[in-house]
């Protein structure tokens, strides 16, 4: 009964370093996002996917790229790390409209 | 476009005294409203959830939230509050037109003994 898994737990990058962070999820779910979270900032949105191969930008997707060539996964890129990225990100999946999402438990990642 | 302000971003109550979390929103299309809750350095846990069904709506943990259109709020409360209820909270909306959930920033809950 995993749900959603997010991939690595705790990371450390150096500026300008590149790094992959991996969601799966076991749900069947047709909706996937990518969150960051921040104090004081609540969760915002990086970016979305309603299906597989289909993505869409969120309210701050500048710095990240994402792909969903399996349904069941979805994966998060920095091409070029930078401080500003230093943050929690989540993982969350969810089906029809009206209904909740499930949320992995987070990666932390650290920017120096 | 749609919006959460949670009113409050710290709350401190005495243990077992009322739990008030206040939400206001704003959203376009019907919207369905969630609470989820954060304990320290851990993932996000549903709380509870609106989907235009009842407008009162009972959680886990004896929470419950009303959902008030004319007002556009959904508060979140509890008649009493236990040492476990400190974390964070967060109101959250889904338009009905968009598969996008908006967070609020948090309400930091403190239960003091």
């Amino acid at each position: 009964n995993a749900g959603v898994t997010q991939t690595p737990k705790f990371r450390v990058l150096k500026t300008g370093q590149s790094m992959t962070l991996l969601c799966a999820q076991d749900m069947n779910h047709e909706y996937m996002y990518w969150y960051r979270q921040d104090p004081g900032m609540g969760l915002r949105l990086i970016h979305y996917s309603v299906g597989e191969g289909t993505t869409a930008k969120g309210e701050v997707p500048d710095g990240y790229n994402v792909s969903r060539l399996k349904k069941q996964n979805f994966l998060l890129g920095l091409e070029s790390a930078a401080p500003s990225q230093t943050s929690v990100y989540f993982c969350a999946s969810g089906t029809r409209r009206d209904t909740e999402a499930f949320f992995g438990q987070g990666t932390r990642l650290t920017v120096v | 476009a749609q919006s959460v302000t949670q009113l409050d971003s710290h709350v401190s109550v005495s243990e077992g005294t009322p739990v008030l979390l206040r939400c206001n929103y704003s959203s376009s299309y019907s919207p369905s409203l969630f609470w989820y809750v954060q304990h320290p350095n851990k993932g996000l846990q549903l709380l509870l959830k609106y989907t235009s069904a009842a407008t009162l709506v009972k959680g886990i943990n004896g929470f419950e939230a009303e959902f008030k259109k004319s007002e556009t709020s959904f508060h979140l409360t509890k008649p009493s509050a236990h040492m476990s209820d400190a974390a964070e909270y967060f109101c959250v909306v889904r338009p009905g037109s968009n598969y996008k959930l908006t967070f609020g920033k948090g309400t930091l809950l403190t239960v003091n003994p």
